[in-house]
């Protein structure tokens, strides 16, 4: 899976858009743009994933630019219950590799 | 919703013991993966399969085994426990092949393990 960088922490308000931004210089031609979200004591959940353009579902919209080279999660109206970490991954998952999650982003969300 | 199962949630068990954490998954995936994490701290990595009879180590070094003799199992096992052994494990699946839907990956609910 290619590399990707993204904020340790943010914090944020309720009734507030986060946008999380992730970068991934090294993205290849057939790499998707996949994000997870984990609550504390419980295993990640897939929440979006993306190619180009963008992409929005009940929980999030994911932003691609043109050159893929970066993507932006975006958490319209977070509540107290988004607070969460976020990962961001990039990768075909081909057979014989595995799902590396990083350190990923964590959110908080303040009353 | 999910159809991937681990027991047990919780386990407390003595040093020195060999125990066995399971995991089934009912959603035909080839791929499966057993993921550590302390609280607060990153997921590591521990081992994956990509399918039957394959299994591969992954970037931690966690003195435990796996086996892959069925599509929808893959048990985790320690030897001898050890109090450094103490976390919570994640098991999770996703579809093999290629395309989008293989980084799709669904995680149980996890067993706590605590060694004393």
């Amino acid at each position: 899976l290619a590399k990707t960088t993204q904020p340790i922490s943010m914090d944020s308000y309720e009734g507030q858009e986060v946008n999380i931004t992730c970068s991934h210089n090294n993205i290849a031609t057939n790499d998707y743009i996949t994000w997870y979200q984990q609550f504390p004591s419980q295993g990640p959940r897939f929440i979006i994933q993306g190619y180009k353009t963008k992409v929005t579902n009940e929980v999030a919209s994911l932003f691609i630019p043109a050159d893929r080279k970066s993507s932006t999660l975006s958490l319209p109206r977070v509540s107290l219950s988004d607070t969460a970490v976020y990962y961001c991954l990039v990768g075909p998952n081909q057979a014989g590799t595995a799902l590396i999650f990083g350190k990923g982003t964590t959110l908080s969300v303040s009353s | 919703e999910a159809d991937i199962y681990q027991t047990p949630r919780y386990l407390v068990i003595g040093t020195g013991k060999k125990i066995t954490l399971e995991c089934s998954q009912t959603m035909g995936h080839d791929k499966m993966y057993w993921y550590q994490q302390d609280p607060g701290m990153e997921l590591h990595l521990i081992h994956y399969s990509y399918g039957v009879n394959s299994t591969e180590k992954g970037d931690l070094s966690s003195e435990s085994t796996v086996s892959r003799i069925r599509t929808e199992h893959f048990p985790l096992t320690l030897e001898s426990a050890r109090p450094s052994h103490t976390s919570q494990y994640l098991c999770a699946s996703s579809p093999g092949g290629q395309g989008a839907m293989n980084t799709e990956a669904f995680f149980g609910q996890g067993t706590r393990l605590t060694v004393v």
